[in-house]
């Protein structure tokens, strides 16, 4: 059974286009978040959401737009994609133990922009 | 800027042997560390924490230990087995005040490679 899974896996697209990447976690956490992975490796947080409602909000542009229909679910949304949208998108979702966060991640999406 | 610095981007060791990564920090106010292992076309997988009032942790194969002095975090894993190959992300975590939530700032990663 797979925890955290994303959809589509790849992703191919002209500039200007506009595109969803789906998450959905079945492990019954209440937060959820999207990283990106850009050509450098890093890893960085785009958003995080508890409970459907989000919580964080790294500066990412406007064009990206994350919801959540449920708690298990958090898709994004990217408006009039660029070149730079370019990269490895990877959904997660955390339980709290103690006072340590645990984040569960899925496979990632690579998204390719020409 | 650059919370967390994997300075190797890659470690070579021969299987059995104790393989070391390392990362640096630059922002002392976090709650814990965190490493990560990731294999190629896979999510990064939790693999062992360390809270900012310890100087060790340890699991099975796995230690992190923390040098607060230092600002200097690293990874040991002994013996180290071809499975481990892998690479390594070391997270800074730092809830917000009056928040559950964590956020992670992530490392570059290390590439292990454990050789037969």
């Amino acid at each position: 059974d797979t925890a955290v899974s994303q959809t589509p896996k790849y992703l191919v697209t002209q500039m200007g286009n506009d595109k969803s990447i789906k998450c959905e976690q079945n492990l019954g956490h209440d937060t959820m978040y999207w990283y990106k992975q850009d050509s450098k490796k890093f890893l960085k947080i785009m958003f995080s959401y508890n409970n459907k409602e989000l919580i964080i909000n790294e500066t990412v542009p406007n064009r990206f737009s994350p919801k959540s229909p449920d708690k298990a679910h958090l898709n994004l949304h990217i408006n009039s994609l660029e070149l730079g949208d370019s990269a490895v998108y990877f959904c997660a979702s955390s339980y709290l133990r103690g006072t340590q966060e645990t984040q569960y991640f899925g496979p990632g999406t690579r998204l390719l922009v020409l | 800027d650059q919370q967390v610095k994997q300075n190797s981007p890659s470690l070579s060791v021969q299987e059995g042997r104790i393989s070391i990564l390392n990362c640096d920090y630059t922002n002392s106010m976090f709650d814990y560390f965190l490493w990560y292992k990731k294999y190629p076309a896979e999510g990064p997988t939790f693999l062992i924490s360390i809270s900012s009032i310890k100087d060790k942790n340890e699991d099975g194969r796995f230690t992190v230990f923390l040098n607060k002095s230092a600002k200097h975090l690293s990874l040991h894993i002994v013996p180290s087995q071809p499975g481990d190959s892998a690479v390594y992300f070391c997270a800074w975590a730092r809830r917000d005040r009056g928040s559950t939530l964590g956020r992670l700032y992530f490392g570059r990663g290390t590439q292990l490679t454990v050789w037969p």
